[in-house]
């Protein structure tokens, strides 16, 4: 299968530790995105990466979650000091360059905070 | 960015079409309308995109409005697997084309 994956799947962990996701996006895809998804709501955005550069980040990162994606193939998503409001479904999607093109998403990482 | 209105949830016999309607009155002319759709405890898949054509794959169709103000996602026969919440989503320049997500439509197919 060489769609985006994502470990871990699931993740649960208590309040104030750090916990870091993976994801590995389709091999020749240039372009990474994170994502947030809590109950009954729609995906947001967290930030993206073009290449090793992330290039955007929503007001939704606060300075306890950090991103990096370091030679522009996977990325990881780390949260600091967790609080049971970061509880949620994390989504990485990743796409080729050009205007429109389709996002691929992994299953996600669900995390719970205890 | 321009937003999107779908309904909360639609519901349709296995079999028969489905039509998901979306509004986005605030497009803009280089707006694309994008279709995804979730899985139960997967992540959203890709459906479908047009701009200003009506578009046909295998998946489903798109019928754009002629002044882009709506759009409707066609099912042209339901069947259980295609129970899932659909988005309908304009493609934004900013955030390397990020997608927008709202809340969707639920979609329920009945046997």
């Amino acid at each position: 299968d060489t769609g985006v994956s994502q470990n871990p799947r699931h993740k649960i962990t208590k309040r104030g530790q750090n916990v870091t996701f993976r994801c590995d996006p389709i091999s020749e895809h240039n372009r990474l995105y994170w994502y947030r998804q809590t109950l009954g709501q729609g995906p947001e955005f967290l930030t993206y990466f073009q290449n090793e550069a992330q290039l955007e980040k929503s007001r939704l990162l606060s300075d306890r979650f950090s991103a990096e994606r370091p030679k522009g193939s996977f990325s990881t998503l780390e949260i600091q000091r967790t609080e049971q409001g970061d509880s949620a479904m994390y989504l990485c999607a990743s796409r080729s360059s050009g205007n429109q093109e389709t996002q691929y998403f992994g299953p996600g990482t669900r995390l719970l905070v205890l | 960015d321009a937003k999107t209105t779908q309904p909360n949830s639609m519901e349709s016999n296995e079999e028969e079409p489905v039509h998901l309607p979306c509004n986005h009155s605030t497009i803009s002319g280089t707006d694309y309308i994008h279709w995804y759709r979730q899985l139960p405890s997967q992540g959203p898949e890709y459906v479908i995109h047009g701009l200003t054509s009506n578009v046909n794959n295998r998946m489903a169709s798109l019928a754009i409005a002629e002044d882009r103000k709506s759009s409707t996602l066609i099912l042209h026969r339901a069947t259980l697997r295609d129970a899932a919440v659909y988005y309908c989503i304009l493609g934004a320049l900013g955030r390397g084309y990020a997608l927008n997500f709202g809340k969707g439509t639920s979609l329920l197919v009945t046997p």
